[in-house]
């Protein structure tokens, strides 16, 4: 079974330049997260999406971030425009929905250089 | 607000050595508490999971306890290899928030031949 996919692992860009990240979740999974890692740091929940709703987005800066997840599948993660601190690992991951202990699991991750 | 701490944040040890990984939570408000495995460029692998009524979980040389009233758990990692070398991460599952998962930093293994 095809684990959690993402696109593209490395990214460089200019600060104030737009980046979009892609990912799509393990086959059958209703429940999508993004989380934002710096350095030396854990994730951090950026989003979450019941099947095509976003259902917490509280930690998400919506001046610049953006996301969506079109008929509930594969999702993106874009940042319009970019800054020096975004650089950092962007994780997507995915669970089944039901009981309480569902495990998410993990994509390998963007890495976002910003310049 | 619940706050996750790892400690050590490093930690270098030569090979077969018994290892203790330590977290520490805030709230004891929680479902259930994880430690996850990251190596280098690649994502999180679940380790082991405790639900919030157990004490421990055990798999292979890991072995993973939960003291939910004092806010602490401990990861345990015996006859240690240089393959155990990674990042080892701590999270608990807050309570009243679906499947949110709240993170600690991390300890960065390095284990020698």
């Amino acid at each position: 079974e095809a684990g959690v996919v993402q696109s593209p692992r490395y990214k460089i860009i200019e600060k104030k330049q737009p980046v979009a990240f892609w990912c799509n979740p393990i086959s059958g999974h209703n429940t999508l997260y993004w989380y934002l890692q710096n350095l030396g740091q854990g994730p951090e929940l950026l989003i979450r999406y019941e099947n095509e709703e976003a259902v917490d987005d509280s930690q998400l800066p919506k001046d610049r971030f953006s996301a969506e997840r079109l008929k509930g599948v594969d999702s993106t993660l874009k940042i319009q425009p970019a800054e020096l601190g975004d650089s950092a690992v962007y994780l997507c991951a995915s669970s089944a929905a039901g009981t309480p202990s569902d495990t998410q699991y993990f994509g390998p991750g963007t890495r976002l250089t910003v310049l | 607000k619940q706050e996750v701490t790892q400690i050590p944040a490093a930690l270098s040890v030569p090979e077969g050595e018994n290892l203790v990984l330590n977290c520490s939570f805030t709230d004891s408000a929680i479902y259930n508490l994880q430690w996850f495995r990251q190596d280098p460029g690649k994502g999180l692998t679940s380790l082991l999971l405790i639900q919030s009524s157990q004490r421990e979980q055990t798999s292979g040389r890991l072995n993973a306890s939960l003291d939910k009233s004092s806010g602490r758990s401990t990861l345990y990692i015996a006859a240690s290899q240089p393959g155990d070398s990674a990042t080892y991460l701590c999270a608990v599952r807050v309570a009243g928030g679906y499947n949110k998962l709240i993170f600690g930093a991390g300890t960065r293994l390095a284990v020698h031949p």
